[in-house]
Parts: structure tokens; sequence; C-alpha cells
């Protein structure tokens, strides 16, 4: 399996309440994803790094913010979490694009 | 905008009979993927595909991209109830920066 943590695995927070979201990579590839899964939606691209300090938006960006100060590590941070953040999380990494991306455990945020 | 589409969303079979699950996608494109997921768990790449009449074999299911029809194709062989799981396709736009797309999912159940 490709190194990939996240954590925490399970997190309950309130409307309005800031929270960030971690993935760690054992693997030093360069591309790092997140994504949110609801049903119906499949996958959708929130942010993501194409190296240190080098990141873009996906689909569904608003609401979301992104840091990755070192290559092992990508941040997804919920500035004022609201109910429809309410899903499950999962960072992905690839060594490059046209290869196959590996994901991590995932994370369930319920946004209360 | 890039749309990924997959049919059927939910598929229901008996052990030992064959059945395709269908991916259309609206651009130019001769990357996609298929993963695997679990319920409740992450998802697990399956076939990569990476030019037009690629074709991969794992076991009892197998991959084909034709490119110039915007459609690949997941075919189960005399199924298994190990296959029951959700099945993603996506799609890499280069257009949109190589970044994939998914469809929304085919639930796939087993029933022997």
């Amino acid at each position: 399996d490709a190194g990939i943590t996240q954590s925490p695995r399970h997190k309950v927070t309130e409307t309005g309440t800031p929270v960030t979201l971690r993935c760690h990579q054992t693997e030093n590839h360069r591309y790092m994803y997140w994504y949110r899964q609801d049903p119906g939606h499949g996958l959708r691209l929130i942010h993501y790094s194409y190296g240190v300090k080098d990141t873009d938006k996906g689909e569904v960006s608003d609401g979301y913010s992104v840091s990755r100060s070192k290559t092992e590590d990508f941040l997804l941070t919920l500035e004022s979490a609201t109910s429809s953040q309410t899903s499950v999380y999962f960072c992905a990494i690839s060594p490059g694009t046209s290869y196959e991306q590996f994901f991590g455990p995932g994370t369930r945020l319920t946004v209360l | 905008e890039l749309k990924v589409e997959q049919n059927p969303l939910f598929l229901s079979m008996q052990e030992g009979k064959n059945y395709t699950i269908y991916c259309n996608y609206s651009t130019t494109s001769d990357r996609l993927y298929w993963y695997r997921q679990d319920p409740g768990k992450s998802l697990e790449s399956l076939f990569v595909l990476l030019s037009n009449g690629a074709v991969k074999q794992e076991g009892r299911l197998m991959a084909s991209l034709d490119t110039k029809a915007r459609l690949s194709t997941l075919h189960i062989t005399a199924a298994v109830h190990d296959l029951s799981a959700t099945y993603f396709c996506a799609v890499e736009g280069w257009e949109y920066g190589n970044k994939l797309v998914f469809g929304a999912g085919t639930i796939l159940r087993v029933k022997s």
C-alpha cells in the first residue's frame, strides 16, 4: 500500500468552527490532491498541489484552503465549517500526470 | 466542462453471469482510470488505460478504452460475490490541467 495517512479519521464539529485535515505521505510523490465524496457525485476535486507551496483550485474549492510547506504534508482547512461540508474527504498522491493516483484511508467529517 | 457518465449506477447480478459497466466522457482524452471501492473503505486502483484501444485484464475484470467513441467499458466475466463493490471510472482531461474527473460510480451487488 502507498504510504498515505490522513488525520483525523473521524471528526464531528459545529457550524462556524475552523477545521484542518492533514494528509501525510512517505512516497515523496510530487502531486497531492484533496477530494470530497458525496453520494451520487463520485469524487470531486477540492484542491491539489504540484509541489511545495504550489497549489491550485479544483472543481469545488469554495470554503476550503490548502497549504503545502513540505513535500510530505498537505493540509486542508475549512475556515468556517458549514453543514454542506459534511462529507468523506480523501487525500490522493501521484508521481505525476498520466499516473494513477493512490488514495488515503479517508476522513469522515460531520458538521452539526 | 468535462463530464463523465457511468451506467448503470446500480447493478445487481447473479453469480456466474457476465455484465458490462460503461463510462462515457465528453471531451478528448486518452487517459482513463478504473477504481474499486469497498463499503467504508478507500479507493483501490484497478486499471490504467493510456491509449486508444488499450485493453487490460485482471482476473474476472477486463477494461478497454475507445478514445474515438469517448467510451470505456469494464467487463465482468462469471461474477463472484467478492466482486461486490462500487466501481468508478475517472478521466484525465488535458485541457483541465490533467486533473481527474470521476464518474458517479456503479454499485455492483453479486448475489449467490
